[in-house]
């Protein structure tokens, strides 16, 4: 079985500071790895995807995260947080063995940004 | 728009009734999916449909019951409601291109309250 861990259920993040959203995954393959963002009452949002190439994926919004194989962690980062950004995010991996393109996600960090 | 559409947005009903939730996406994908969000915010996926053919059905009760009548459209029909069934109903769409997956497109949501 494919999974994803958050073990962060809240990061608190001062407006302009660097933020890190925790990810770490298992998977019996190569991973295929995602970051979503929910903002209140609305769906989710794709922000970036690692399938092959560059350790360091850049996204939408000026986010980006790190694939690191051997410590099986693709952590979300941002280099100076805003206000805007607080949102629920969530990793996700893609499950190549159950077939068709099934997405698991992990429990979701509350990302909460301050003045 | 281009976009996955759910209706309805919100949905109140009894105990023990009948009913359907619709997704519509207009993006030209292959695959859909059902995914469902409880009051945690857990995302578990419930069914996946691939050009009309079912390919993900995860443990969930028979009174939910998915039909696509064509790649663009899933519905989802849920029977005799329960209180547990209270959640939000997320749809999504996705398309592989050369086996590489370009994430999901989310709905955006039904949230559905069974009292």
């Amino acid at each position: 079985a494919q999974s994803v861990a958050q073990p962060e259920d809240q990061v608190n993040v001062a407006e302009g500071n660097p933020l890190t959203v925790k990810c770490t995954y298992s998977v019996s393959g190569n991973p295929y790895l995602f970051w979503y963002v929910q903002y209140p009452n609305r769906g989710l949002q794709f922000l970036l995807k690692y399938i092959t190439g560059d350790n360091l994926v850049k996204g939408s919004y000026g986010f980006e995260a790190e694939f690191n194989k051997s410590q099986t962690s693709f952590h979300l980062k941002k280099p100076s947080a805003l206000v805007s950004d607080s949102a629920l995010y969530f990793c996700a991996v893609r499950d190549i063995g159950g077939g068709g393109n099934k997405l698991t996600f992990g429990t979701g960090t509350q990302l909460k940004v301050e003045l | 728009d281009t976009a996955v559409s759910q209706t309805p947005k919100y949905l109140v009903t009894q105990m023990g009734n009948d009913k359907s939730i619709k997704c519509e996406q207009n993006l030209g994908h292959d695959t859909m999916y059902w995914y469902k969000q409880d009051s945690k915010k857990f995302l578990k996926i419930m069914f996946s449909y691939n050009n009309k053919e079912l390919i993900i059905n995860e443990t969930v009760p028979n009174r939910f019951s998915p039909k696509s009548p064509d790649k663009a459209h899933l519905n989802l029909h849920i029977n005799s409601l329960e209180l547990g069934d209270s959640a939000v109903y997320f749809c999504a769409s996705s398309q592989d291109v050369s086996g590489k997956s370009y994430g999901y497109t989310f709905g955006s949501g039904t949230r559905l309250t069974v009292v």
